[in-house]
């Protein structure tokens, strides 16, 4: 059964804490991202990696850390640096159609993480 | 910069027709896509214009215009279950080479209503 999946479902996080969110896919996907959502908000783009040992900045990685050892895995770092964690996190993958082609990322259920 | 902006709510009664309505201020981007967010749950695509024009897939259609900076999404024969947010996405150009990535608007979350 293909799909995304993200561990853990609800995380909490102590003050100064790194906290490490799992991603894991089986689609053969070259391309994953992180999302943050705040609530009553649209999808804002942390990280993105289209090969493997690769990966580019978004609008808001400050904070924030990845790794892409694996083309399945694509786990997200939340540092002490980040001084505002908590909202949903949302991990997808696709393929790398050409320019005009449709890009359809796939997601994963998310993690909603909050600060104790 | 780049940003799409899409109206907040937008409330309709079941068996009605809807549009959300997606307006954006970009340089360039490749095409435009549609994603559908049940409250807590992970985002689906549901239609996507290369081109502009309608697009239709089912009770779905999505319309384009680049000369306006304008798409929406059209939903017919409203469901109870289509009570969700709806967001609207663009795949920036980038002239170093190819990237994937996707700029999300704002969301529009839609109350249907028997």
């Amino acid at each position: 059964d293909g799909g995304i999946t993200q561990s853990p479902k609800y995380l909490f996080r102590k003050e100064g804490q790194n906290v490490t969110l799992s991603c894991e896919q089986n689609l053969n996907h070259d391309a994953m991202y992180w999302y943050r959502q705040d609530p009553g908000q649209g999808l804002r783009l942390i990280y993105y990696s289209q090969i493997v040992n690769d990966f580019q900045k978004g609008d808001i990685a400050e904070g924030y850390s990845v790794s892409r050892e694996k083309k399945e895995s694509f786990p997200l770092t939340v540092t002490s640096a980040q001084k505002n964690p908590t909202a949903f996190y949302l991990c997808a993958s696709s393929t790398l159609p050409g320019r005009l082609a449709k890009n359809i990322q796939y997601f994963g259920a998310g993690t909603r993480l909050s600060v104790l | 910069g780049q940003s799409l902006e899409q109206p907040s709510e937008v409330t309709a009664v079941e068996g009605a027709i809807v549009q959300i309505n997606c307006t954006y201020q970009t340089s360039g981007f490749y095409g435009l896509s549609w994603y559908q967010q049940h409250d807590g749950g992970a985002p689906t695509f549901l239609s996507y214009n290369a081109l502009d024009g309608l697009e239709e897939t089912g009770r779905f259609s999505s319309f384009l215009s680049r000369s306006d900076s304008y798409g929406y999404l059209l939903l017919q024969e409203l469901q109870m279950k289509d009570s969700a947010s709806y967001f609207c996405a663009a795949r920036p150009q980038d002239y170093g080479g190819a990237t994937n990535k996707l700029i999300f608007g704002t969301g529009t979350l839609l109350a249907v209503q028997p």
